[in-house]
């Protein structure tokens, strides 16, 4: 099976744009997590979407939205974009929730001017 | 608040010494813990997990709820075990995931 996809792998934005991320999950895969990983900060959770349903979410601002499709593909938008918010953003998908075993994407590198 | 605590940032040991990774967490439920991986420019992916009980790569952890812990122990290191350890606890009911800061483990040839 291919593993989980995430397009595109680099980006470099100017503060106040908008992005967006995507993420392909494995095949079969329902559940999508976001993460944003920063050498501060660490690993911290996003949200995670779930038939199209957001399950949870982190303690992240507004400014950070998602979506799901119904071939559970993923979207995450960061608008107004802030120097803060340069990190590698890296999505998991699992095969039903709760799940314990999720599997990571490469991650897409954020960098923000 | 749930909290994951790794409290070596760096660790290094010599090839064929024995290896503890700490990780201690604060939790008031019943989490699921594990322990993720990530080895030099691949992806992050799950070592184990405490319900399941195993041994991957020679790698164990037991969880000890009175000292809420749940170190990752190999009793001989080798040079592949060098990577990024990252100690992540589950809500109960599929609920978030919270990851520790991350240990990095250098095996010394």
């Amino acid at each position: 099976k291919a593993g989980v996809t995430q397009t595109p792998r680099y980006l470099i934005k100017t503060r106040g744009q908008q992005v967006t991320l995507s993420c392909s999950p494995i095949s079969g895969h329902r559940s999508v997590s976001w993460y944003q990983q920063t050498p501060g900060q660490g690993l911290q959770f996003l949200f995670e979407y779930f038939s199209e349903t957001q399950r949870n979410k982190g303690n992240f601002p507004g400014r950070f939205s998602g979506r799901q499709f119904s071939n559970s593909r993923s979207e995450m938008n960061v608008s107004t974009l802030e120097l803060g918010d340069s990190a590698l953003y890296l999505c998991a998908s699992s095969l039903r929730r709760p799940s314990s075993e999720q599997y990571f994407g490469p991650g897409t590198r954020l960098t923000v001017t | 608040a749930q909290r994951v605590t790794q409290p070596e940032k760096l660790l290094s040991v010599f090839k064929g010494a024995p290896v503890e990774l700490k990780c201690n967490y604060s939790y008031s439920g019943s989490p699921e813990l594990f322990w993720y991986v990530q080895y030099s420019r691949q992806r992050l992916q799950l070592l184990l997990r405490h319900i399941s009980r195993e041994s991957i790569k020679g790698f164990t952890a037991d969880l000890n709820k009175g000292e809420t812990s749940f170190h990752l122990k190999k009793p001989f290191a080798q040079e592949e075990d060098s990577a990024m350890y990252y100690c992540a606890l589950q809500e109960t009911y599929g609920q978030n995931f919270v990851f520790g800061p991350g240990t990095r483990l250098s095996v010394l040839p």
